[in-house]
């Protein structure tokens, strides 16, 4: 079965402090997204990469294809950085075919 | 450059009647999507369409749903006598055309909520 896994769960963490949520996915995929979602339902999309990394102020993703393995960094946190985080990941077939994973709910402390 | 636009934004219907969301891809994309996130589940993917074509249904329930991208006009995403089952939020989102693995573009979503 093709799945995301996302750990962890829920992830409560203090302003200022390095937050990482890591994504494990079963199949080979060309991409992956990380999206955030606010409390108010939104979604914005954070990154799309198919490896190395990549950094957009804050927050930086990595992708390691051979171990299907990626994490999202958060540096210096921020409340405003409390959200749900979601792994998705583009598996064979078409370009829209994404498989998502549960989310992570981030919840930074003042 | 506007992005992607849904509506409405919540809708309620009663078991029985029909709803109709509407999404606008952003300017320049011929590539629309759309999900389902149903309460305190992920995301799942329902459709994927092209300007007067649909590419890929593989999610989409086999009864009451259908999905329309007019080469005029917004996407529609069409629910046919709605159940309780059906409420959730449903996002569409789109991206430019071409091969591979292109970002997609969310828009707010639309809570349906179905009495």
């Amino acid at each position: 079965k093709n799945e995301v896994e996302q750990s962890p769960q829920n992830l409560t963490a203090q302003e200022g402090e390095f937050i990482t949520i890591n994504c494990s996915y079963s199949v080979g995929i060309s991409a992956l997204h990380w999206l955030q979602q606010h409390p108010g339902g939104g979604i914005v999309s954070l990154f799309m990469l198919s490896s190395g990394k990549k950094k957009h102020g804050r927050l930086i993703a990595t992708i390691n294809i051979q171990e299907k393995h990626s994490s999202l960094h958060i540096t210096a946190s921020h409340p405003r950085d409390s959200a749900v985080y979601i792994c998705a990941v583009y598996y064979g077939g078409s370009q829209g075919n994404l498989i998502f994973g549960k989310g992570t709910k981030l919840s930074v402390k003042p | 450059n506007a992005g992607v636009m849904q509506n409405p934004r919540h809708l309620v219907r009663r078991r029985g009647q029909e709803a109709r969301l509407r999404c606008s891809p952003m300017k320049g994309h011929s590539h629309v999507y759309w999900y389902r996130q149903l309460p305190e589940e992920g995301l799942k993917f329902m459709v994927y369409l092209q300007k007067e074509n649909i590419i890929d249904e593989s999610g989409m329930p086999k009864e009451r749903f259908s999905a329309e991208f007019p080469k005029e006009g917004p996407s529609i995403l069409r629910i046919q006598q709605v159940v309780r089952g059906d409420s959730a939020a449903y996002f569409c989102a789109s991206s430019v055309p071409g091969q591979g693995s292109y970002e997609q573009y969310f828009g707010p979503g639309t809570r349906l909520t179905v009495t």
